[in-house]
């Protein structure tokens, strides 16, 4: 079957534009993740959803950065203005619901680089 | 302090050694634990769980000691394609309503090379 899905693959920007980076999950999977991974370094968490609801964006660096999932399905990041430092790669996951044990299957990434 | 901890590496090894990643975790909370593994410019994918009483897959071995808060991975005989970066992982709670939420949180990875 298909996995999670991520576009674009890699998005190059100028700093102060806006991006949007879409996820699209498994199917039938409730809980959705975004994390972000820089370079030499393992994902950081962003942000959680159960369903359409962020039940938790303490991963979010900042106020730049949103999140939405309208349908309960597709996700998309945004980021506004956005800086050097945000170039990295941002990883989706989802799991068929959320629980210690429900594995986390993870996209592709989409490649963030802002010039 | 990070709150999971591995030595980065790089781990070279020949072909058919035995090799040894440990791991730390900080977060008392914590409730399942993994490994997952890294090819380079892809995405991390489960390589195996870990529990308390040990458990092997194959080539693999992963031990979980919660007291000390220590994670392990054991690859016996190593192959040219386990080269790779090797994620310790523990799932932690999130704070949503239910309490049921978790989130992963990883180490930095350590990378593995094996040579002929």
């Amino acid at each position: 079957g298909a996995g999670v899905s991520q576009t674009p693959s890699n998005k190059v920007t100028e700093k102060g534009k806006y991006v949007e980076l879409r996820c699209d999950p498994i199917s039938g999977h409730t809980a959705l993740y975004w994390y972000r991974q820089s370079l030499g370094q393992g994902p950081e968490f962003l942000i959680y959803f159960q369903g359409t609801g962020a039940a938790d964006d303490s991963g979010l660096p900042n106020d730049r950065f949103f999140a939405v999932r309208p349908e309960g399905s597709v996700s998309t990041l945004k980021i506004q203005r956005t800086e050097r430092g945000d170039s990295a790669v941002y990883l989706c996951a989802s799991s068929l619901v959320s629980g210690g044990w429900e594995t986390q299957y993870f996209g592709p990434g989409t490649r963030l680089l802002v010039l | 302090r990070k709150e999971v901890e591995q030595d980065p590496g790089p781990f070279n090894v020949p072909e058919g050694a035995t090799v040894a990643f440990n791991c730390t975790y900080s977060n008392s909370a914590s409730q399942s634990f993994f490994w997952y593994r890294q090819d380079c410019r892809k995405e991390p994918k489960l390589l195996m769980s870990v529990y308390s009483s040990g458990n092997e897959d194959g080539r693999f071995t992963a031990q979980l000691n919660r007291a000390s808060q220590y994670i392990s991975l054991l690859i016996r005989d190593s192959k040219l394609s386990d080269s790779a970066t090797y994620l310790c992982v523990v799932n932690s709670p999130l704070r949503d309503g239910a309490g049921t939420a978790s989130k992963l949180t990883f180490g930095t990875g350590t990378r593995l090379q094996v040579t002929l």
